[in-house]
Order: C-alpha cells, then sequence, then structure tokens
C-alpha cells in the first residue's frame, strides 16, 4: 500500500521465531495495526503500537518505532496454524492504507 | 451473533450489471468501512463512513457509491460492472473515528465478473 513496505513472502520452521518487518513514512502517521489474514478468511486484528516499544501479546509481540518509521511483528513457538499473511496498516493523514502483507510460510 | 455480515457471500454477474453488496454490524461501531482486495491479495481501502463524514478513496470510480441507511449498515452499489471490478470486497467497521482503534471485518463478498 501507498507508505507502506513489508517483505512479499517468508518462510520459517515449526517451533522457530520469525521477525516480519514494516517500514512506513513517519509524517502523518498514527500509529501501527497488524492484522492476520488466512487464505480465503477475513483479516483479523493482531496489535495496535502508538508508542514506541515492544507490546506483547503471548507468542505475538510487536514493536514500533515512530522516528524511524519502523515496526515489526515477531511471532514465537511458531505453529503450523501461523501459515497466513501479516499485513501492517495505518492512518496517513486522513486515509487508512494497508501495506500488501508479507506471506509466512511455517514447515515442518 | 456475527459482529459484521455481509451478503451475498458470492456474486457473479455479468459486465454492464449493476449490483449491491449488503453489510451489517451489531457491535455498536460509529465507523464503517468498505475494502476491495485483488488477485494480488493487495487490501485497499474504498470508503469510510461515519455519521459525520464520508471519506472517498480518490482513486475509486464513482461507478461505486456507499449507502448507508443507518448507522450499522453500509451498503456497497455498483454501476456498469467492468470485468476489472472482480475481487473480494470486505466491509469492516470499528469505534470512534478509527483512527486508534481495530476494525473488525466481514467474512467478504467475492465478486465474479462475466
Amino acid at each position: 500500500g501507498q507508505n507502506i513496505d513489508q517483505p512479499t513472502e517468508m518462510t520459517a520452521t515449526e517451533g522457530a521465531i520469525v521477525q516480519i518487518n514494516c517500514t512506513y513514512q513517519t509524517s502523518g502517521f498514527n500509529g501501527l495495526f497488524w492484522y492476520q489474514q488466512h487464505a480465503g478468511e477475513a483479516p483479523t486484528f493482531l496489535s495496535y503500537n502508538v508508542l514506541d516499544g515492544l507490546e506483547e501479546k503471548g507468542r505475538f509481540s510487536s514493536f514500533l518505532s515512530r522516528s524511524k518509521g519502523y515496526s515489526y511483528l515477531l511471532l514465537k513457538e511458531l505453529q503450523m496454524k501461523d501459515s497466513a499473511s501479516y499485513l501492517c496498516a495505518g492512518y496517513n493523514f486522513n486515509k487508512f492504507y494497508f501495506g500488501s502483507g508479507t506471506k509466512l510460510n511455517v514447515k515442518p | 451473533d456475527t459482529a459484521v455480515s455481509q451478503t451475498p457471500k458470492y456474486l457473479v454477474t455479468q459486465m454492464g450489471n449493476d449490483k449491491s453488496i449488503k453489510c451489517e454490524q451489531n457491535l455498536g461501531h460509529d465507523t464503517m468501512y468498505w475494502y476491495k482486495q485483488d488477485s494480488k491479495k493487495f487490501l485497499k481501502i474504498m470508503f469510510s463512513y461515519n455519521n459525520k463524514e464520508l471519506i472517498i478513496n480518490e482513486t475509486v470510480p464513482n461507478r461505486f457509491s456507499p449507502k448507508s441507511p443507518d448507522k450499522a449498515h453500509l451498503n456497497l452499489h455498483i454501476n456498469s460492472l467492468e470485468l476489472g471490478d472482480s475481487a473480494v470486497y470486505f466491509c469492516a467497521s470499528s469505534q470512534g473515528d478509527g483512527r486508534n482503534q481495530p476494525q473488525h471485518f466481514g467474512d467478504g463478498t467475492r465478486l465474479s465478473i462475466l
């Protein structure tokens, strides 16, 4: 999406840790969201960061650095069901943008 | 007790037709949205709407028009359907103006233009 960049695809092994990065233009953005979307399904909300630092929610954590225009989603103890697309998103001035999504493949 | 429901789930129609997709949310949210997700899985906002403001993505053709009979409904009407309109359309809703609140998505409407 406009102003938001993330890798297209990543592969990781079950039980491992994976970090999915997202960069965005800093001007106008007001916090960053992460969503998960399984193939053929609707996106579901994972996390929201408005302040710098790490937010932890069980196996998933999200980090934000506003000055650098950088965020990442950290997935620990990967499970096969974590195979999905992960989208970062946020408001830039008056419009809401999604990144193009990172497709995560978890292999046994 | 579905939070955001949209109908139909599948819509197959011919080029040139006019169609509508309905969306309802029972979450008491103030803002509703329509998104288009194309074959490359890129999710692009088309409209966001609350009782105060309609924000239109300027890239959306004016053949697309949102209609909101009340706060819980935001329908999408499409005139003169074109082949490029084939996509999955998602409705979503959020509290407040949505800037710092998560969005809840419907299951999507898969539109195919013949």
